[in-house]
């Protein structure tokens, strides 16, 4: 079984829907990161924490939000969405003492 | 701020070498190497901290050079199985009680290799 997953796989939505994007691991880490890949850009963090009472900012969180509902799970929604929002989206997680991230298998969103 | 990557694509035939680096205008404390196939999860390759080591992964090893701020990820005879994207994560975070880094990762926007036959 994979140690980091991330629900729907893929998505299709329309402007304006709000719609939720879900990661949950079993390596008992700490940290959990929400990441957006567009070609040519790379991955850029979209949010982070590092345990259940911590959530920070990343480079490009406007328009984005985030819920850790326990160590093992962090959600990252779109409250309201917009087509410049399609994109590959990775959840990453990382150990207490551990420089090493992991990441999910990602999540294919296209906005229409 | 985004670490910069070099080139931004190689094109290599297999058994040929290739350099990829990646270049930082902050002091780092340490960087992240992660290949990542087509529409699959950055997959790590290993990771260099403070200190100027080299690391080596079979055939593929990186360095890192403080004073310059930079990492250069090398791969000798490569394979058909190393192609993808290669991409450097770039860490700035101090240590934190117990020898912890707290910062984040700052990904550079990757170098496409391909290999062909």
């Amino acid at each position: 079984d994979a140690d980091v997953t991330q629900t729907p796989r893929n998505r299709i939505t329309k402007t304006g829907k709000r719609i939720m994007l879900e990661c949950s691991q079993t390596k008992g880490h700490d940290r959990m990161y929400w990441y957006r890949q567009d070609p040519g850009l790379g991955l850029q963090l979209i949010y982070y924490s590092f345990d259940v009472k911590d959530i920070n900012k990343g480079e490009i969180s406007d328009g984005y939000s985030v819920s850790r509902q326990a160590q093992a799970k962090f959600s990252l929604s779109l409250e309201s969405a917009i087509p410049n929002q399609t994109a590959l989206y990775f959840c990453a997680t990382q150990g207490r003492i551990q420089e090493t991230q992991y990441f999910g298998p990602g999540t294919r969103l296209l906005v229409l | 701020q985004q670490p910069v990557q070099s080139p931004q694509a190689v094109i290599l035939r297999e058994g040929e070498d290739a350099v990829i680096n990646c270049s930082s205008s902050k002091a780092l404390y340490s960087v992240h190497w992660y290949r990542q196939k087509h529409g699959e999860a950055p997959v790590f390759l290993m990771i260099l901290l403070k200190g100027g080591e080299q690391k080596g992964h079979e055939k593929i090893s990186a360095s890192f050079n403080e004073k310059k701020q930079q990492s250069s990820l090398y791969l000798t005879a490569s394979q058909l199985s190393y192609s993808g994207t290669y991409f450097c994560g770039t860490r700035w975070g101090l240590l934190g009680a117990g020898g912890t880094s707290y910062g984040k990762l700052t990904f550079g926007q990757g170098t496409i290799l391909t290999v062909h036959p």
